[in-house]
């Protein structure tokens, strides 16, 4: 068990530009979810998965922001055409759906746009 | 206002001192959680309650479902506690968590 793991750790990007970022979660886990944290702010819900459903989605979340797990384990989530109010840190999280799971919690991928 | 509510913002102490931390909740939940986040970013699940008390090593988190409050406290205080403390819920009927602000904590040599 290695944990979450998120690639890459730090993304810079142009403004107009389209970012990628994946998540792996731990391995037997079926819950996994992404949340962007901005400076001085606890993480914000974005979306989660149950197995390769896509359950919920923020309404935070603009049409410029999409996330798949297709085959139920890793997860990406884009940005298309990104704007300097996208800069912060991508936090994907999962669980393994039990009642009383912990989450557990990746190293986030910071995102910086210029 | 916040679903999740915690309070102090931030707080320094000195080495030993006994911390508390509170959380108040406004929505219906399943589950409270209590963070740690070090610089650098990376979050470790301190506690997972649904009801009463549970303690690991100096840290004890407490809920009270009738009130929507949660308190984590840290006993003996030290330097390595600096951290940002931070209480997230899941409420009733979705597994979504919503977090709060979180509680910057400095301990003082």
């Amino acid at each position: 068990d290695t944990g979450v793991s998120q690639d890459p750790r730090h993304k810079i990007t142009k403004r107009g530009q389209n970012v990628t970022f994946r998540c792996d979660p731990i391995s037997e886990h079926n819950r996994l979810y992404w949340y962007r944290q901005t400076l001085g702010q606890g993480p914000e819900f974005l979306t989660y998965f149950q197995n390769e459903a896509q359950l919920e989605k923020s309404r935070l979340l603009s049409d410029r922001f999409s996330a798949e797990r297709p085959k139920g384990s890793f997860s990406t989530l884009e940005i298309q055409r990104t704007e300097q109010g996208d800069s912060a840190m991508y936090l994907c999280a999962s669980s393994s759906g039990h009642s009383n799971s912990p989450l557990h919690f990746g190293n986030g991928t910071r995102l910086t746009v210029t | 206002k916040n679903e999740v509510e915690q309070s102090p913002q931030n707080l320094t102490a000195q080495e030993g001192e006994f911390i508390t931390i509170n959380c108040s909740y406004s929505v219906g939940i399943s589950a409270l959680h209590w963070l740690q986040q070090h610089p650098g970013g990376g979050i470790v699940s301190l506690f997972m309650l649904s009801s009463g008390k549970k303690k690991h090593g100096r840290l004890i988190a407490t809920i009270n479902i009738q009130e929507k409050h949660s308190s984590l406290h840290i006993t003996a205080s030290h330097p390595r506690d600096s951290a940002v403390y931070i209480c997230a819920v899941s409420g009733s009927g979705t597994y979504k968590y919503i977090f709060g602000t979180g509680t910057r904590l400095k301990v003082l040599a």
